[in-house]
C-alpha cells in the first residue's frame, strides 16, 4: 500500500514570506502527485499536480518539487498572503486508478 | 462549468438509521470517488465508480455502499449508522484515472 506523511502539522508565516510545505510518501511506484488546499467549510481545492517524469512544476505563485530518490514532495508558495491560510494536503495517486492516498495535512497560518 | 455538487450539506441522524448522500459530478466527468474526512483519520478513500461500475473500494465495512447512474451522478448509502460515522463525506470527480480529482464541499453527517 501507500502511506503519505507530512512533516509539520502547522506552519506559521508572515505575509510576504515564502512558505514551504513538505510531504513524504512510501511507494516508489507512485507516479502522480497532487497538492490540495482546503479552507474551512469547503472541500479540497486542486492547486497543482506533478507526474513522476518531472522534478519541478510551477504555477501561479506555487511550485511543486518532487524528489523521487528520497520519496519527498514539497509545495512552495511565494509571497504568502492571508488568503493562503488553509490546510494543505499532498496526495498520491495509486497507479491505474483514481484512488488518492492523502497525507494528514499542514495548516498554514499567515499573519499580516 | 459548474463544480461538483453534493446534497445535502448537513445531515443529523440517529444511531441505527440509514442515510443516502448525493453527488453530481462536473459535466463530462465519468469517474466519481467518495472520501470520508474526520479529524482523527484524515481523508480516507471509500470507493470509486466509473461508467456505473465500482472500480475500486477502500477499507470500509459493508454498511457503506454506493452506486453511479448513467448520467454519472452518484449516491452513497450508509446503513445502521454508528456514532463513529460522523464525518464530512466528500465526493470528487475526474475525467478518468491519472487526472486530478475535483472535490465538492461535502456533506457533514452527524450521528447522535
Amino acid at each position: 500500500g501507500e502511506s503519505v506523511g507530512l512533516h509539520l502539522p502547522t506552519l506559521s508565516v508572515q505575509e510576504g514570506d515564502n512558505s514551504i510545505i513538505n510531504c513524504a510518501y512510501s511507494n516508489s511506484a507512485s507516479d502522480y502527485f497532487i497538492w490540495y488546499k482546503q479552507e474551512s467549510g469547503k472541500g479540497p481545492q486542486f492547486i497543482i499536480d506533478i507526474r513522476s517524469n518531472m522534478d519541478k512544476r510551477q504555477g501561479q505563485r506555487v511550485t511543486v518539487l518532487l524528489n523521487k530518490t528520497v520519496k519527498h514532495l514539497s509545495l512552495q508558495i511565494a509571497a504568502t498572503q492571508p488568503g493562503d491560510s488553509a490546510v494543505y494536503f499532498c496526495a498520491v495517486l495509486n497507479s491505474g486508478y483514481s484512488t488518492l492516498t492523502f497525507g494528514k495535512g499542514t495548516m498554514l497560518l499567515v499573519s499580516p | 462549468k459548474a463544480g461538483v455538487t453534493q446534497t445535502p450539506r448537513y445531515l443529523i441522524k440517529t444511531r441505527g438509521q440509514q442515510v443516502t448522500l448525493s453527488c453530481s459530478p462536473i459535466s463530462g466527468h465519468r469517474s466519481v470517488s467518495w472520501y470520508q474526512q474526520t479529524p482523527g483519520q484524515g481523508l480516507q478513500f471509500l470507493f470509486e465508480y466509473f461508467s456505473e461500475t465500482q472500480r475500486n473500494k477502500g477499507n470500509f465495512p459493508g454498511r457503506f455502499s454506493g452506486r453511479q447512474f448513467s448520467n454519472s451522478r452518484s449516491e452513497m448509502n450508509v446503513s445502521t449508522l454508528e456514532l463513529g460515522d460522523s464525518a464530512l463525506y466528500l465526493c470528487a470527480s475526474s475525467l478518468q484515472g491519472h487526472s486530478p480529482l475535483h472535490f465538492g464541499n461535502g456533506t457533514r453527517l452527524t450521528v447522535t
